[in-house]
């Protein structure tokens, strides 16, 4: 079965930066573009960016051009955000999600159908 | 970018109760809408997918529709499983947005 597996709970002083990895197994990692999202205690779903898992080709949310960075290792099937200059806004769980496109002869969907299990980044002095 | 918005923002119901939720989106979407239950301490998960085709093992009692700028989820019958935090998602074009999210309590 398709899993994304996360990396554990990370501590950080602001202005550090932080990496988190997403392990996928059950698929053909190269098939698939990853995502990641973030959200905040108590808040919404957030989109950082996404990257074509075969190609590395990625794409960022506006807000977070410049500091995050998305990387993959094929070899391990394990996809990496790193999120740099961190301040206590940062606090948050952050996702790997893997994308789906189904197309038909009216158009293309896209939809997350598999989700990692969430990464707590706690930014404090 | 796109904007979504659902209301209400939370709801408080009772198990057997028919509930709706609705998301309108900032401009037309035609169908590429997603509807997602997350619970406490877990990854949301997908219920429904093309605003209305229905995620494989998702009960049917979750239903969704509307095309366009309107869209709205169902559950018809609510479960005590089904109280949880339902988001709207749209990937109709880059950067993909989500609603704010719609809280389901027990009466």
């Amino acid at each position: 079965q398709v899993q994304l597996v996360q990396s554990g709970a990370e501590v950080k002083k602001p202005g550090a930066s932080v990496k988190v990895s997403c392990k996928a197994s059950g698929y053909t990692f190269t098939n698939f573009d990853i995502h990641w999202v973030r959200q905040a205690t108590g808040q919404g779903l957030e989109w950082m960016g996404w990257m074509n898992a075969n190609s590395g080709n990625t794409g960022y949310a506006q807000k977070f051009q410049g500091r995050v960075t998305l990387t993959r290792n094929t070899s391990i099937s394990t996809a990496y955000m790193e999120l740099s200059s961190l301040t206590s806004e940062d606090t948050a769980v952050y996702y790997c999600a893997r994308l789906l496109v189904y197309c038909n002869n009216k158009g293309c969907l896209k939809y997350f159908t598999h989700w990692g299990q969430g990464t707590l980044v706690t930014v404090s002095s | 970018a796109i904007q979504l918005t659902q209301s209400p923002s939370s709801l408080s119901a009772s198990v057997g109760d028919r509930v709706t939720i609705t998301c309108r989106a900032s401009q037309g979407i035609s169908s590429t809408l997603a509807w997602y239950q997350q619970k406490p301490g877990k990854p949301p998960k997908l219920l429904i997918y093309g605003a209305s085709s229905l995620e494989s093992g998702v009960p049917s009692r979750f239903s969704g529709s509307g095309s366009g700028t309107d869209f709205s989820l169902t559950i018809s019958s609510l479960q005590p499983e089904d109280f949880a935090t339902y988001y709207c998602q749209q990937f109709n074009s880059y950067p993909p947005s989500f609603g704010q999210g719609t809280r389901l309590e027990i009466k």
